[in-house]
């Protein structure tokens, strides 16, 4: 089992929906988790940090459940511009690494 | 431009050939980190650098490959002997350990075909 794991979608959207998905890890001594947006061919962008409950930037919330271990990302009123695959990210200090998940592809229609 | 750069941005060789790539992280940024990520998958940690110091490496990072940040700034990753199974996207990330966050941000890469 990965240690991080991610639905790979794709998750086909309208625009202006909301669109939600889940990020499930394995190690409970995960510290902190990052969501990255990345374009194709291109780099991970940062999108927010998660450490407590939970995130809210704009249109997107990041919440945390460390019980059940997921993370989750919340996207509101979805753009064109949205469409991007979403990586999410668990940190622990020990090693001071990121272990990453394989990415939720999302798609935003007209 | 003060982020993170990468050079060269993509590297076309032949297999058994040695290719090496650098990397100049956010010039306050001490930590420096290697990823590799092919297709469809997310970025696999290979190694990271506190300073010069590379205090962690991946099982991923055979002996083929070798990596170093001698004055604590830029870095460079080095693959001898290159096999088609080295394609990949090879992507640094700095952070500073004055950031109670964490947070690492990536450069864009290298990507590199093995033929």
């Amino acid at each position: 089992r990965k240690e991080v794991e991610q639905d790979p979608g794709p998750f086909n959207v309208p625009e202006g929906a909301t669109v939600a998905f889940n990020c499930t890890y394995s190690n409970s001594a995960s510290q902190s988790f990052f969501w990255y947006r990345q374009d194709c061919r291109k780099e991970p962008k940062l999108l927010m940090s998660v450490y407590s409950s939970g995130n809210e930037d704009g249109r997107f919330t990041a919440q945390l459940n460390r019980a059940s271990q997921y993370i989750s990302l919340l996207i509101r009123d979805s753009k064109l511009s949205d469409s991007a695959t979403y990586l999410c990210a668990s940190f622990r200090a020990a090693g001071n690494k990121l272990t990453f998940g394989g990415g939720t592809r999302v798609l935003v229609k007209p | 431009d003060t982020g993170v750069s990468q050079d060269p941005r993509h590297k076309i060789t032949k297999r058994g050939q040695n290719v090496t790539f650098r990397c100049d992280p956010i010039s306050e940024h001490n930590r420096l980190y290697w990823y590799r990520q092919t297709l469809g998958q997310g970025p696999e940690f290979l190694t990271y650098f506190q300073n010069e110091a590379q205090l962690e490496k991946s099982r991923l990072l055979s002996d083929r490959f070798s990596a170093e940040r001698p004055k604590g700034s830029f870095s460079t990753l080095e693959i001898q002997r290159t096999e088609q199974g080295d394609s990949a996207m090879y992507l640094c990330a700095s952070s500073s350990d004055r950031d109670a966050q964490e947070t690492q941000y990536f450069g864009p890469g290298t990507r590199l075909l093995v033929l």
